[in-house]
């Protein structure tokens, strides 16, 4: 099985200052085709996820700009521009290149 | 709108069995792959189980392999999760999601419904 890793797991915010999350996993997740198959996901309090980047790096539909995905095979980044008061909540990265898919762990974000 | 909701959940014995029920409005059922995830008490998340848009493909993660059965209605829009010899420790919430295999994501979730196993 495919093991994710993120960093850090809780990540105090200041409004308006930007953020970002590693994620790591044991394999590559580049296939064939190019893509990187990582999920990026946020679940918000008393929330179900909500998914946010998916391919590594594309926005889903009705995602703020402020959010973007980078990397590539083994390592990859959440990067939020200026955090808000509604991006609070836990992030997680999942892996959907090879069952059983697998998430990892979860940062939490809230504020200072 | 696009709109998934699950029912089905409650409370059963360690070794009992629940059907989990996902209806789904809004869009296309059949041509989209469907999965479940699950959410422990505190704990993060975990992908359970998907199945293909026609019914024919299944996954499952390990520790629910020969338990739990997923499967599909397409003329009722409604995905399942038959879920058997249950354990305290598939106390959780689960969710059902649309997803598609191509692009890999997740895109639409349910609000999720709660199984707890416990004597």
């Amino acid at each position: 099985d495919i093991v994710m890793t993120q960093s850090p797991l809780s990540l105090p915010v200041t409004p308006g200052e930007p953020a970002s999350i590693s994620c790591r996993s044991s394999q590559s997740l580049l296939h064939s085709n190019g893509y990187n198959y990582l999920n990026w996901f946020l679940q918000k309090p008393g929330q179900s996820p909500q998914l946010l980047i998916y391919l590594g790096s594309n926005r889903a539909s009705g995602v703020p700009e402020r959010f973007s995905g980078s990397g590539s095979g083994t390592d990859f980044t959440l990067k939020i521009s200026r955090v808000e008061a509604e991006d609070v909540g836990v992030y997680y990265c999942m892996q959907v290149l090879q069952t059983p898919f697998t998430f990892g762990p979860g940062t939490k974000v809230d504020f200072k | 709108e696009v709109q998934l909701l699950e029912s089905g959940g409650g409370w059963v014995q360690p070794g009992g069995s629940l059907r989990l029920s996902c209806a789904v409005s809004g869009f296309t059922f059949s041509s989209y792959a469907m999965s479940w995830v699950r959410q422990a008490p505190g704990k993060g998340l975990e992908w359970v189980s998907a199945i293909g848009g026609g019914g024919g493909n299944t996954y499952y993660t390990d520790s629910v392999k020969g338990r739990f059965t997923i499967s599909r209605d397409n003329s009722k829009n409604t995905l399942y999760l038959q879920m058997n010899s249950l354990r305290a420790e598939d106390t959780a919430v689960y969710y059902c999601n649309r997803y598609s295999g191509g692009y890999g994501d997740m895109d639409v979730w349910g609000q999720g419904t709660t199984v707890t196993v416990s004597s």
